[in-house]
Parts: C-alpha cells; sequence; structure tokens
C-alpha cells in the first residue's frame, strides 16, 4: 500500500461547480498535512495546511480525520484558474522522519 | 530572483554517464530536500538536509544516487552509471526549519537518459 493515496482523477468540471478531492494516508504517525497545487510543468507550491478542526481559505476547505487517516480538499465555485494538479502531503515527526510524502495527485480541469 | 535555483534545468546524457545537479536554496533555509517525479506521479522523497547534516537518506533509489550540501549552503545531487529508468525531473525544495509545512521549490532539473 502506499503511503499516501489519492483520487486517481481526472476531474473535469464546468466553471462554478463543487468538487471534492479524497486522501488517505497509512502511516498513524503522521502529524502534519498539506496540499499542494502543481500546475503544468510547473513545480509544487502549498495550497493550505490542513488542521484537525478543519480550515478553511475562501473557497477552499480542507478537512482531516486522524480516525480514518483521511484528509479532504473542496473547492466551491470553481475558476479556470482552478486547473492544476493536487497533491495530498503528509509529514511524519519525531523519530520517523521530517520528509514529506507527497500523493500521486489528482487532476482537475475546470471548463469553460 | 531569491528563490530556489538549480542548474542545468535540461540535461539529456548517453546511459553509463555520471550526471551532477546543483540546487541552491533560499539563503535563510536551512533544509534542504530532493525529490524525483515522473509524469503522472507525486513527487518522490529522495533526500534531505539540516544544514550541511544528511538526516535522511535511506529513499535514495539506490547505492548510484548520492548527494551532499558540504557547507549547509547548496547541494549537489550525483547520479553515477545513469539508466534509462533514471529519467525524471529531480526537484529541490528548502525550507525554514521552524516551519512546520511550506517547501520552496525549484523548477527542477529535467534528466533525460538515452
Amino acid at each position: 500500500r502506499k503511503e499516501v493515496e489519492q483520487d486517481p482523477g481526472p476531474f473535469n468540471v464546468p466553471e462554478g461547480a463543487t468538487v471534492a478531492f479524497n486522501c488517505t494516508y497509512s502511516n498513524s504517525a503522521s502529524q502534519s498535512f498539506f496540499w499542494y497545487r502543481q500546475d503544468c510543468r510547473k513545480e509544487p507550491k502549498l495550497l493550505m495546511s490542513v488542521y484537525s478542526s478543519g480550515n478553511e481559505d475562501g473557497r477552499f476547505t480542507a478537512q482531516l480525520n486522524r480516525a480514518s487517516q483521511y484528509i479532504s480538499l473542496l473547492i466551491r465555485d470553481s475558476k479556470l484558474s482552478d486547473s492544476a494538479t493536487y497533491l495530498c502531503v503528509v509529514k511524519a515527526g519525531g523519530n520517523y522522519g521530517q520528509n514529506f510524502v507527497f500523493g500521486p495527485g489528482t487532476r482537475l480541469s475546470v471548463l469553460p | 530572483d531569491t528563490g530556489v535555483s538549480q542548474d542545468p534545468r535540461h540535461k539529456i546524457t548517453k546511459r553509463g554517464q555520471n550526471v551532477t545537479f546543483r540546487c541552491d536554496p533560499i539563503s535563510e533555509h536551512n533544509r534542504l530536500y530532493w525529490y524525483r517525479q515522473t509524469l503522472g506521479q507525486g513527487p518522490e522523497f529522495l533526500t534531505y538536509f539540516q544544514n550541511e547534516a544528511q538526516l535522511e537518506k535511506s529513499r535514495l533509489l539506490s547505492d548510484r544516487f548520492s548527494a551532499e550540501r558540504p557547507k549547509g549552503s547548496f547541494s549537489t545531487l550525483e547520479i553515477q552509471r545513469t539508466e534509462q529508468g533514471d529519467s525524471a525531473m529531480y526537484l529541490c525544495a528548502s525550507s525554514l526549519r521552524q516551519n512546520t509545512g511550506e517547501l520552496f521549490f525549484g523548477e527542477g532539473s529535467r534528466l533525460t537518459v538515452l
């Protein structure tokens, strides 16, 4: 089993749609969680951190369920500019090292 | 530009040759990471440094891969006796020690092994 798994995608949605991405992780010692965005042929960039209580940043909402080892990202009122690959990222801490483990990504295309 | 820079941006080599990539992190960042990314996949962790100390290297893909950060500033990733399967984008990222999640990536070095 991969350490971080995501919806395979791609997701093709019309402008204005709401889209949700799912992610699961296998290491129960994971302590920090993030969503990164990667545009085509560009480097990944941090979109948002994910907190236990859930958090929102404008049209983006992230949720974490530690018991189920599950992370989600919801995008409301999607824009053409949201088209990108969304990467779920998990970081273990303490004795498990400090590396950030990336999922395979889910590609989103927002269509006019 | 004060971001992470990588050199070369593209490298084409023949199988069996050695290649070296360089990464210059953001100057105040003391953590530096190397990742490999192939088409359709997320970045795959290779190794990371805190200052000049290589704290995690068990995920380097084979003993043909090695990385250094001799003075705690720039880093190099070397691949010896390249194979066609090494063709990929090699990404470098840096972060502040106190930072919990934001990795700043360079634009990557694309390797093509013929």
